[in-house]
């Protein structure tokens, strides 16, 4: 199957520590998103890639948020000195973008990690 | 900005009985709509989508939704509800001049009864 990947599927971790996930986008995707999805609520959008280069990025939910994506293909999204409130499960989704591409408002998702803050 | 409500938070409906559930969104554009299920530990799946054209629109598992402008809606139905149904729903527009981000309804937790 190759659909989106992410690793790990969860992680428990103490307030203060850095964590990092990656995930793994449909390989023929040009974009991949990020989500965070707390407990009984819709995700909630943070960033997205095309290729390489982070086109939006002021969602992020503080300066302890950030992400890569190096090469085009997988991206790493890491939280820094985490806080329990960053407890929640994080969603990386990836699509086509192409202008007349009828695909290109499609997103995929991954099955996410749980992180829990303790 | 946009928004997405799904004013149910939990339904309930016997195993066979008909299904709707209600999205209303706010965009100033023609919107693009979208509704995903999320099953347990899951991650989400699309279950149809609504760009332009035949404002029903057929999705997988045989669930359908209709866009209704002047009603800012496109409520998901059913017609025969299966137990394997039992997840959560969620309504999503997407931003098109913002890199089509997904905003999300707070989503609506189907229950089905045998």
């Amino acid at each position: 199957d190759t659909g989106v990947s992410q690793d790990p599927r969860h992680k428990i971790t103490k307030r203060g520590q850095n964590v990092t996930f990656r995930c793994d986008p449909i390989s023929e995707h040009n974009r991949l998103y990020w989500y965070r999805q707390t407990l009984g609520q819709g995700p909630e959008f943070l960033t997205y890639f095309q290729n390489e280069a982070q086109l939006e990025k002021s969602r992020l939910l503080s300066d302890r948020f950030s992400a890569e994506r190096p090469k085009g293909s997988f991206s790493t999204l890491e939280i820094q000195r985490t806080e329990q409130g960053d407890s929640a499960m994080y969603l990386c989704a990836s699509g086509i973008w192409g202008r007349e591409d009828p695909l290109a408002y499609e997103q995929y998702f991954g099955p996410g990690t749980r992180l829990t803050v303790t | 900005a946009q928004s997405v409500t799904q004013p149910d938070i939990h339904i309930t409906v016997s195993e066979g009985a008909s299904l709707e559930l209600r999205c209303n969104y706010s965009y100033g554009a023609t919107p693009y709509l979208f509704w995903y299920v999320q099953s347990p530990g899951q991650g989400l799946q699309l279950l149809l989508k609504y760009f332009s054209g035949d404002t029903l629109v057929q999705g997988i598992k045989g669930f359908e939704a209709e866009f209704k402008r002047s009603q800012s809606s496109f409520n998901l139905r059913k017609p025969s509800v299966h137990w394997s149904d039992a997840a959560e729903y969620f309504c999503a527009v997407a931003d098109n001049n913002a890199g089509n981000m997904l905003t999300f309804g707070g989503g609506t937790r189907l229950m089905v009864k045998p």
